[in-house]
């Protein structure tokens, strides 16, 4: 069974980047088997999708925030990770990483605990 | 762009109720619908995926059904642990989005 785990600061500043991590075991981000992916869930509301990449290193990310968003991955450390750039409140969010199986397409099977990050001004 | 619109917002039921919660898609989404559990504090944990069929442990209580641009999940008999919020989701179509969710509560 496959776990992630996310890290990264709980605070950032506006019109920074907000980077994160998500650590993975049981399985390996360069197998090809999974589409690697980052999903937010606002305070109090509902969840929002922000990309993937897969092991061959192809992305792809929601059009709301392409312009902002690399996802990239550590075959080495068996770990993929979000930059975001020039974060407002808005990105005030908690930040899951998530695995969907290539045989399930875009469902997100396993997931992460999640990691709140607060934009501050 | 694909709208999922989750009905109805809140639920209020009664353990062993039967509860049935709605996703419609602004437009056909065929069967790449899945359904998740998210209690607070936790991240979402998928119930259903392609529109009926059952992630792995899922108990036989939790059903899916529908096509196209309706569906429905359904909960058999509600246990204390199903009181959560349920969040459908489309892979059918680029950007692939997430409902609002439902909030089942005890009655």
């Amino acid at each position: 069974q496959v776990q992630l785990q996310e890290s990264g600061p709980g605070l950032v500043k506006a019109s920074e980047t907000l980077s994160l991590t998500c650590t993975v075991s049981g399985g390996s981000v360069s197998s090809g088997s999974c589409y690697w992916s980052w999903i937010r869930q606002p305070p109090g509301q509902g969840l929002e999708w922000i990309g993937y990449i897969y092991s061959s290193g192809s992305t792809n990310y929601n059009p709301s925030l392409k312009s902002r968003v690399t996802i990239s991955v550590d075959t080495s450390k068996n770990q993929f990770s979000l930059k975001l750039s020039s974060v407002t409140a808005a990105d005030t969010a908690v930040y899951y990483c998530a695995s969907a199986p290539i045989t399930m397409g875009l469902t997100f099977e396993y997931w992460g605990q999640g990691t709140p990050v607060t934009v501050s001004s | 762009e694909i709208v999922l619109t989750q009905s109805p917002a809140t639920l209020s039921l009664s353990p062993g109720e039967r509860a049935t919660l709605s996703c419609r898609a602004s437009q056909s989404i065929r069967n790449y619908l899945a359904w998740y559990q998210q209690k607070p504090g936790q991240a979402p944990r998928l119930l259903i995926y392609d529109a009926s069929n059952r992630a792995t442990g899922i108990p036989a209580r939790f059903s899916g059904s529908g096509s196209g641009t309706d569906f429905t999940l359904t909960i058999s008999s509600l246990e204390p642990e199903d009181f959560a919020v349920y969040s459908c989701h489309q892979r059918s179509d680029w950007p692939y989005a997430f409902g609002q969710g439902t909030k089942l509560e005890i009655k």
